[in-house]
């Protein structure tokens, strides 16, 4: 079994809509992250957790908001979509004990906008 | 403008070349990191160099972190096939100053190696 899993893997919707990506880990990792992946950008980071109290912005939070339900969950989700939000969207954990931050990523959701 | 620039962003080369990828930042990074990831798959990582000119193999992928730590290189003897993917660099920048050892990420290098 994946150890990092996201659904759903695919996902169109309709510009307004609300839309929520869920991510669960079977690592035991302390912390989640949310990226989002465009051509020729890289993974550009959209929230961070280091525990299931701590809740950090990224570098393109705006438009999107998370919830760290348990240690093992991490939840993203749009408000209200917009076409620019078509990407694909990955979880990621890390282990804090680990001294450089090695991150597994889970398969990612395609998501698109219309 | 991305802290970390590689090139070329795209490469497509026949099977049993050699062939080098490159991360360049004007920034020194603690740490550089490679990742290679696969159509439908999230990114894997490959390796970790931590010292100025380290090099690491890798079987046929060598990698090497720059003297200043301000770039990285992913060269491919005789790349096969199964070597076809987007080879991410990933770094911590040396002046972060948040909690943890946050990742940024290079624009990626997509390499296809036909037979």
């Amino acid at each position: 079994d994946a150890d990092v899993t996201q659904t759903p893997r695919n996902r169109i919707t309709k510009t307004g809509k609300r839309i929520m990506l869920e991510c669960s880990q079977t690592k035991g990792h302390d912390r989640m992250y949310w990226y989002r992946q465009d051509p020729g950008l890289g993974l550009r980071l959209i929230y961070y957790s280091f525990d299931v109290k701590d809740i950090n912005k990224g570098e393109i939070s705006d438009g999107y908001s998370v919830s760290r339900q348990a240690q093992a969950k991490f939840s993203l989700s749009l408000e209200s979509a917009i076409p620019n939000q078509t990407a694909l969207y990955f979880c990621a954990t890390s282990d804090r004990a680990r001294g450089t931050d090695t991150q597994y990523f889970g398969p990612g959701t395609r998501l698109t906008v219309l | 403008t991305q802290l970390l620039e590689q090139s070329p962003q795209f490469l497509s080369i026949q099977e049993g070349e050699n062939l080098t990828v490159y991360c360049n930042s004007s920034s020194v990074f603690s740490s550089l990191q490679w990742y290679r990831q696969e159509p439908g798959e999230g990114p894997v990582l490959l390796v970790t160099v931590v010292t100025g000119g380290e090099v690491k193999k890798l079987k046929r992928l060598t990698f090497q972190f720059g003297d200043a730590r301000k770039d990285s290189s992913l060269h491919i003897t005789a790349a096969q096939p199964g070597d076809t993917g987007l080879y991410l660099c990933a770094g911590v920048p040396a002046d972060y100053v948040g909690a943890g050892n946050m990742l940024t990420f290079g624009g990626g290098t997509r390499l296809m190696v036909k037979p």
